[in-house]
């Protein structure tokens, strides 16, 4: 089956500098990587996706950016605030298969220092 | 954020007393799941339903029950609660398999003690 690793376990980073998480995937059938962020006390929600057809997604401070070839993904934050601070994951899974099957990694907690 | 309501919230019990936990949904979404949250582990499924009265196991499904009786209302139980089963539990669901991906939508959590 899939495997998602993910790193690193925590980061701390000083307000207005660059975040970067990694993962890396084992299955090359996995067409689709979502990450989610998990506030304190709350939910995972989705913040960013994206799909193998595609090498680079970019929302305002957030990005994503996937190398099929070497089966990593990775989620940027630019500018960092504060309130980034959260447990982000990501996760693999198939387009078109059963959401339940995806695979997550097991989460980044990014501290952001004002 | 998505129309998901998970109860009780809280919940301390005892080891081997059966604790029901409740999902609620309000999106109309076919797919609803059940996972755990614990340190080091991240998130793991425990059940998940592709319909009503139809559901199956996940990685983790041994000592969870699940039934899903209505669209909206996914339960899950733990017959004889154990120690191990303390945890963080987190209900989601998502429309059903897509060719633009599979998006799962989470509720709040429900945060459950057995001693």
């Amino acid at each position: 089956g899939e495997n998602v690793e993910q790193h690193p376990s925590t980061l701390s980073v000083q307000e207005g500098d660059s975040a970067v998480i990694k993962c890396t995937y084992s299955d090359s059938a996995s067409n689709y990587f979502p990450w989610y962020k998990q506030e304190l006390g709350k939910g995972p929600q989705l913040i960013i996706d994206i799909r193998s057809n595609v090498g680079e997604k970019k929302d305002q401070r957030i990005a994503v950016t996937l190398n099929k070839t070497a089966k990593h993904f990775s989620l940027h934050i630019t500018e960092t605030q504060p309130e980034d601070s959260a447990v982000y994951f990501c996760a693999a899974s198939i387009r078109g298969t059963n959401a339940g099957k995806s695979t997550f990694g097991d989460g980044t907690t990014l501290t952001v220092k004002p | 954020d998505a129309g998901i309501t998970q109860s009780p919230r809280h919940k301390v019990t005892e080891t081997g007393t059966p604790v029901t936990l409740r999902c609620h949904q309000t999106e109309n979404h076919r797919y609803m799941y059940w996972y755990r949250q614990d340190p080091g582990h991240g998130l793991r499924l425990i059940h998940y339903s592709y319909g009503v009265k139809d559901t199956d196991k996940g990685e983790v499904s041994d000592g969870y029950s699940v039934s899903r009786s209505k669209t909206e209302d996914f339960l899950l139980t733990l017959e004889s609660a154990t120690s191990s089963q303390t945890s963080v539990y987190f209900c989601a669901i998502s429309e059903g398999p897509r060719p633009t991906g599979n998006t799962i939508y989470f509720g709040e959590g429900s945060w459950l003690t057995v001693v």
